[in-house]
Order: C-alpha cells, then structure tokens, then sequence
C-alpha cells in the first residue's frame, strides 16, 4: 500500500513569495490534515478535511494560509504572502477509520 | 487549553542502555495518546497507541504506560541500539469529534555505540 505523498520536498522562496504544497492521501482516507512543524517544535495542525469539507481551521491563519481538497481526494496548501516565520515543515496525514493517522515526509520549507 | 509537555529534549545514552522518555498533558479529558518517532527528513512514524481506559501498551522492545488522572505517559526502550536515534513525540487526542492531535516538542535521542 503506498503512503502519504508530499510535494516538493523542499522549497526556499523570499519572502512576500507565494508557495504551494501538495498532498495525495492513501487511497480511500477520507480524512486528511495538514501540520505545520517549526524547528524544536512538535506539529501543530493547521486544517482538517473530511472528505473535501473543512472539518477544523481554527488554527490556520487566512489572512495568507488557503487549502483545498476539491475533489476529495488530492490537497493543495498555499501560502501568499509568505513570511520569515513560515519557515517550517509540512505534514500532510490522513486518516481512514479509527485512530491512526499515517504521515507523509513532509515539505520543508524554507523563506529567507 | 490543552499542553503537552516532553521531558528531557535531549537524551544521549550509550547502546544498551535501557532508557526513560516522559510526556505529560495538563487536560486528563483524552482519548487517546501516542508516541511516534520521527527521523530527520521523515514524516512521524506511529510507535505505540494508547486508549484512554488502558495502562500499557507493548510492542518489542518499546513499552508505554499511560496515568490519565496525573497527566502522565512514559515510553520506556529495553537494550537501545544506534537505530534508535531520533526525535520522538507524544501526542493527545482530544476528547472532541475531531481526532485532533496535540504534540509536545519532542525527545532527541542518540544512542551512541
């Protein structure tokens, strides 16, 4: 079974750039989420999909963070502008049923 | 608010060592807990999974215990080896509908040989 599919890997934008990350979930996990892992911390989820509704955003900040999961299937995370605090890794998860979420490599990015 | 909290940041050992990693949680109101590992330039990997009416989970080597009523997890490593460096996290989900996970900052740990 293949698993979380991040892409770039890596990214270094200036800042005020805008960036895009992608996310394909293991066939058939209706639940995906997104994470945000600054260096020395641990995750902190930005978005939670159901399927392609947004189940948890409270923590994602829309004044420059938009995601997506049109189809329920694929995600895309944008951020514009970009700041120097973005720098960060992000992880993309989902979720079939129960309690375990797999984890992508994630996207490391960097905003000089 | 939930808070999650991992005592030490940084752990170096020797290979063989058996070993103590500790997280704690300021809301006792959890489903579940988790321990995962996390190697540099890699997603989190899920060790062991806890419910909230359970103790103790076991898998190899690895051993974690859960005192939801202290606030308490520790993940114990029988006989470290090298392979064991990394970063290791603990994560509540929280009581709601959402299976939102809360993660602490993390253990580094290095297992010298």
């Amino acid at each position: 079974e293949a698993g979380v599919a991040q892409s770039p890997r890596y990214k270094i934008i200036e800042k005020r750039q805008s960036v895009a990350f992608w996310c394909n979930p293991i066939s058939g996990h209706a639940t995906l989420y997104w994470y945000q892992q600054i260096l020395g911390q641990g995750p902190k989820l930005l978005i939670q999909f159901q399927n392609n509704g947004v189940v948890d955003d409270s923590q994602l900040p829309k004044d420059r963070f938009s995601a997506e999961r049109l189809k329920g299937v694929d995600s895309t995370l944008k951020i514009q502008p970009a700041k120097l605090e973005d720098s960060a890794v992000y992880l993309c998860a989902s979720r079939l049923a129960g309690d375990e979420q797999f984890f992508g490599p994630g996207t490391r990015l960097t905003v000089l | 608010k939930q808070e999650v909290t991992q005592i030490p940041a940084a752990l170096s050992v020797p290979e063989g060592e058996n070993l103590v990693l500790n997280c704690s949680f300021t809301d006792s109101a959890i489903y579940n807990l988790q321990w995962f590992r996390q190697d540099p330039g890699k997603g989190l990997t899920s060790l062991l999974l806890i419910q909230s009416s359970q103790r103790e989970q076991t898998s190899g080597r690895l051993n974690a215990s859960l005192d939801k009523s202290s606030g308490r997890s520790t993940l114990y490593i029988a006989a470290s080896q090298p392979g064991d460096s990394a970063t290791y996290l603990c994560a509540v989900r929280d009581g709601g509908a959402t299976n939102k996970l809360i993660f602490g900052t993390g253990t580094l740990l290095a297992v010298q040989p």
